[in-house]
């Protein structure tokens, strides 16, 4: 079965500085999805990212970018110059490429320190 | 374009009772999937529809049904209400021939007494 692991309960940053938050995962498929989300206090879930498994081209958009490592199952959130407003608790999932299931870890808990 | 939405945002039952939650989708969307969200736990997967029928499920007893109507809004019915199933309910819609991106829902809190 596919498990979601984020070993980080609870991060904290300097606002404006970078954090990287960890997220590994186990699948038996060579081909699927990965994805985080922030789901701030408002509880609203929002995707940050998303990285198709068949792209060897780490995603990036904006202030957010991935370290996906294949073969180590290894999928990894980086945070540039981290503002107030990142302050959320960030969810790592996956999806195999039917998208009709759908695997989350239990969360980072983010807090940006001004 | 009209976001996912979800009513009611709270409810309270007690053990026993049987509830209905509703979600419609995203214009556009034709898949909607259930997730339960224990508190400080990540979301887990309940089921997917598409096309009115159930295209994947997680580790849930069958007391979880759902529906799907043709206009592609969606419910989620629990019988037998346990206390366990106190949590946060989330919907989310996608549009299945796309890369399986998922717009949530804000959510519907219910409370088992």
């Amino acid at each position: 079965a596919q498990t979601v692991t984020q070993s980080q309960p609870e991060m904290s940053v300097q606002e404006a500085e970078t954090v990287t938050l960890s997220c590994t995962y186990d699948t038996s498929e060579s081909d699927y999805y990965l994805f985080w989300y922030k789901q701030p206090p408002s509880r609203q879930m929002i995707l940050v990212i998303r990285q198709e498994a068949y792209k060897q081209q780490n995603a990036t958009e904006n202030r957010f970018s991935v370290n996906f490592q294949k073969a180590a199952k290894s999928f990894s959130l980086k945070i540039s110059d981290s503002q107030l407003g990142d302050a959320a608790m960030y969810f790592c999932a996956y999806s195999p490429n039917t998208g009709n299931q759908f695997y989350f870890g239990t969360g980072t808990s983010l807090t940006v320190i001004p | 374009e009209t976001g996912v939405t979800q009513s009611p945002t709270h409810l309270i039952k007690t053990r026993g009772q049987q509830v209905t939650l509703r979600c419609s989708s995203q214009s556009g969307h034709n898949t909607v999937s259930w997730y339960q969200q224990a508190l400080g736990q990540g979301p887990q997967f309940i089921f997917q529809y598409y096309r009115e029928e159930e295209n994947g499920r997680g580790n849930f007893p069958p007391r979880f049904s759902g529906l799907q109507f043709p206009n592609y809004s969606s419910e989620l019915n629990v019988n037998a209400l346990e206390l366990d199933d106190s949590a946060l309910y989330l919907c989310a819609s996608s549009f299945i021939k796309d890369v399986p991106q998922q717009f949530f829902g804000p959510g519907t809190r219910l409370t088992v007494l």
